[in-house]
Order: structure tokens, then sequence, then C-alpha cells
């Protein structure tokens, strides 16, 4: 069974261009979460989404946005881009009932120059 | 809002040592206590869960302690192996939202 992927592994983006992110859980995985991982903050929770719709949310500003289609790929769209963006944006599949364990995808590292 | 705090941010042992990381949670909603192992250079790897009717859970050198009155919860490392050297993770979750304590980079010498 393939793991979760997350493509592109490397972005590198100026101040103020938006970016998207792109993750494809486990086959059969119904839930994918988003988590940025900075040094010194760990993983911080952006969003969950289950069955096409938000069904939790982190405390993040709107320029953070996502979505997922009906074969549960999700995209995270990043728009503004500040430096402080600058991390590992990991994304995480479980098969979405309660309380499952959280398969996370390699990362995609975004640098803002 | 939901916050994980967790103790200490680095820890160094000698091989064979004990290790132990504590953390403790605010909402007393939270029903799902997972563990994860994330190696440098590499994806976070659930190393244990324990859920919010159970006291705790052992699976060979690694254990999990949970006390729901103190919102506590901790995690027991014995016998201490160099491949122990990692950045570990506790948190706690609601209806599948994870919140993630800010990690523990353990070290352990040979």
């Amino acid at each position: 069974k393939a793991g979760v992927t997350q493509t592109p592994r490397y972005l590198i983006k100026t101040r103020g261009q938006q970016v998207t992110l792109s993750c494809s859980p486990i086959s059969g995985h119904r839930s994918v979460s988003w988590y940025q991982q900075t040094p010194g903050q760990g993983l911080q929770f952006l969003f969950e989404y289950f069955s096409e719709t938000q069904r939790n949310k982190g405390n993040f500003p709107g320029r953070f946005s996502g979505r997922q289609f009906s074969n549960s790929r999700s995209e995270m769209n990043v728009s503004t881009l500040e430096l402080g963006d600058s991390a590992l944006y990991l994304c995480a599949s479980t098969l979405g009932a309660s309380n499952t364990e959280a398969f996370f995808g390699q990362g995609t590292r975004l640098t803002v120059v | 809002g939901e916050n994980v705090e967790q103790h200490p941010s680095t820890l160094s042992v000698q091989e064979g040592d004990s290790a132990v990381i504590k953390c403790t949670y605010s909402d007393s909603a939270s029903n799902y206590f997972p563990w994860y192992k994330q190696e440098l250079g590499k994806r976070p790897q659930l190393i244990i869960d324990i859920r919010s009717n159970v006291g705790e859970k052992k699976d060979q050198r690694i254990a999990v302690t949970l006390n729901k009155t103190a919102k506590h919860f901790s995690l027991h490392i014995t016998e201490t192996q160099p491949e122990d050297s990692a950045v570990y993770f506790c948190a706690a979750s609601k209806a599948d939202k994870l919140i993630f304590g800010t990690g523990t980079r353990l070290q352990v010498f040979p």
C-alpha cells in the first residue's frame, strides 16, 4: 500500500506570491490534516478535511486555506506569502473514524525569500 | 483554546538508562493521546498511543501513562539505545483534531 505522498518536496517563493501544496492520502483514508513544522514550535495544526469538508481548523490566518477532492486528495494554499511562512508543511491521513493513527507524508519544505 | 505542553525540550541520557517525557493537555474532552518519533530528515511516525479509558499501555521498552484527572500523560523509554535518538512529540486529540506538543529532542550517548 502506498504511503502519504506530498508534492512538491521543495519550493522557493518570493514574498507576496502564493503557493499550492498537494497531499495524496493512503488509499481508503478519508481524512487529511495539515501541519506547519518550524524549529521550536513543533507541529502546529492548520486544518483537517473529511469527505471534502473542512471539519477542524487551527489558529492560522485566512491566508492559509485548503480543500479536499472527491478522491480524498487535498491541497493547501497560502496567499500573500510572508517570510515567516517558511517551514516544513506536513500532511497526515487517517481513516477518518475518530482517533485512529495518523500517517504522515514526507512534507514540503517551503522557503520564502 | 487547546494546548499541549511538553517537557523537557531536550534530554540527554546514557545508553541503558531510562528516559521520561511529560505532557500536559488543556482540553478535558481530549480522548486519544499518541506519541510520535521523528528522526532527522524523516516524517513523524507513531510509536505508541493510549485512549482515555486506559491508564497505562506498554510495548516492549516503551510505555505510556495517562492521568485524566491531572490531564497529564508521559512516555517512558527503558534501556535506551542510540537508535532511540530522535525528536518525540506527544499529542492530544478530540474528534480527529490532533494538537501536538513542541517536541523533546532525545539524545542517547553510547
